[in-house]
């Protein structure tokens, strides 16, 4: 395609319940990463996919976090017993290589998550 | 830890008027810096990256230096338009291991410019 995308694009959701949120990246793009952005903050880091493998998760808040990206394109992040603190714009984004010691991130739309 | 902060947090500015940005990070071991804006309930848009060993960028109404030693960024954006009004923010990442995929980023500066 010819930019990032994300489904779904709102996602309301009760506390306690599981999501998954898809990322497409740009065609070729080799490295994805996924933000959490919070009202009136920059966003967060989260995780770093090099091809298949999370080359950082340093960023996952914790282990109802989980991201999988099986054939180095699509990403799923998936938040187990959702929270009400989960609720947040999580953004996706995909760069060329990111093995070039920082080459430009392109960013999808983001996914607007609400745990009531 | 990287930590990056903006100043100001907002700007209201008339139409016309040459404006600038700032933006201060801790530690100076980054591959380059990163602008970014962002619309109301949008993704984010790359403006400019400069890379460590540039000392700025430019394009078209916006120039980004970049100064590792103070650890300081500017953005400028000369003539100001109302179609510039969004948030701006500012991200790093870090050099070394594998977090240089990882941009720490500041929390923005909302521009708002009236006609």
């Amino acid at each position: 395609g010819a930019g990032v995308s994300q489904t779904p694009s709102n996602k309301v959701t009760e506390k306690g319940k599981y999501v998954e949120l898809r990322c497409d990246p740009i065609s070729g793009h080799t490295a994805l990463y996924w933000y959490r952005q919070s009202l009136g903050q920059g966003p967060e880091f989260l995780i770093y996919f090099q091809g298949t493998g999370a080359a950082d998760d340093s960023g996952l808040p914790n282990d109802r976090f989980f991201a999988v990206r099986p054939e180095g394109s699509v990403s799923t992040l998936k938040i187990q017993r959702t929270e009400r603190g989960d609720s947040a714009v999580y953004l996706c984004a995909s760069s060329p290589n990111g093995l070039a010691g920082g080459d430009t991130q392109y960013f999808g739309p983001g996914t607007r998550l609400t745990v009531l | 830890k990287q930590e990056v902060t903006q100043i100001p947090a907002a700007l209201s500015v008339p139409e016309g008027e040459n404006l600038v940005l700032n933006c201060s990070f801790t530690d100076s071991a980054i591959y380059n810096l990163q602008w970014f804006r962002q619309d109301p309930g949008k993704g984010l848009t790359s403006l400019l990256l400069i890379q460590s060993s540039q000392r700025e960028q430019t394009s078209g109404r916006l120039n980004a230096s970049l100064d590792k030693s103070s650890g300081r960024s500017t953005l400028y954006i000369a003539a100001s338009q109302p179609g510039d009004s969004a948030t701006y923010l500012c991200a790093a990442p870090n050099a070394g291991g594998t977090s240089y995929g990882k941009l720490t980023f500041g929390q923005g500066t909302i521009l708002t410019v009236h006609p």
